[in-house]
């Protein structure tokens, strides 16, 4: 599609609860991007992949947090076992190519809510 | 490690009124800059982007220069409207690195008629 779709909009979860999120990168956009974003507006990059490979995952909180993007289907972020500091607003990105510094497309976002 | 500095808001201004947002950078290389706006309850946009010194990206009314001198893109708009109330986000993406995108903290901007 022409834009980056993410499902759903809104996810409620009671602590210890699985999240799963996903993310449809516009069409023709090898690179996908995974953001949290919390209180006071500050963004943490979580990871990043190139087609299904994962290209970046310095941001990842590995023990809870998982992401995959398989072929014809759209890329997922799960979280085991939420916690309440988990609550924020999840965004995706994709672009185009990797190193001459393409833009990078959000998609509306997930706001999480961990109760 | 790269960082994106903006001015704290919000920034309350009223209609017609001129706009400046001031944003610097620290980054290895020359990285490319940009400038994206969240609307209230929605998701990040695009404003607008320059890829290389001197470059001035302009979209709706906003325009903003690279200045590798200085190390700022400073946000402007001659005539603000109501409608342009959002949080702006100064952000960059090193060359050569992994190409996620380092934003700066936002600054709300409130238009009051």
């Amino acid at each position: 599609g022409e834009e980056v779709a993410q499902t759903p909009k809104h996810l409620v979860r009671g602590e210890g609860q699985k999240a799963k999120l996903y993310c449809a990168p516009i069409k023709g956009h090898s690179y996908v991007f995974w953001y949290q974003q919390v209180l006071k507006n500050e963004f943490k990059f979580l990871i990043s992949f190139q087609n299904e490979n994962v290209f970046d995952e310095t941001g990842m909180p590995k023990e809870r947090f998982s992401a995959k993007c398989l072929p014809n289907s759209p890329c997922s972020l799960e979280i085991q076992a939420t916690k309440l500091e988990d609550s924020a607003v999840y965004f995706c990105a994709s672009s185009q190519s990797e190193g001459s510094q393409e833009t990078q497309y959000f998609g509306p976002g997930t706001r999480l809510l961990v109760l | 490690g790269d960082s994106v500095t903006q001015m704290e808001g919000p920034v309350t201004l009223s209609e017609e009124a001129f706009l400046t947002i001031n944003c610097t950078y620290t980054a290895t290389g020359y990285p490319s800059l940009f400038w994206y706006v969240q609307y209230p309850g929605e998701g990040l946009q695009l404003l607008l982007k320059a890829t290389k010194a001197d470059d001035k990206g302009s979209n709706k009314g906003f325009e903003a220069t690279y200045r590798k001198e200085t190390t700022s893109f400073h946000l402007e708009k001659g005539s603000v409207q109501v409608s342009d109330s959002a949080v702006y986000f100064c952000a960059l993406i090193r060359i050569g690195g992994y190409q996620k995108v380092t934003f700066g903290t936002g600054t709300k901007l409130q238009v009051i008629p």
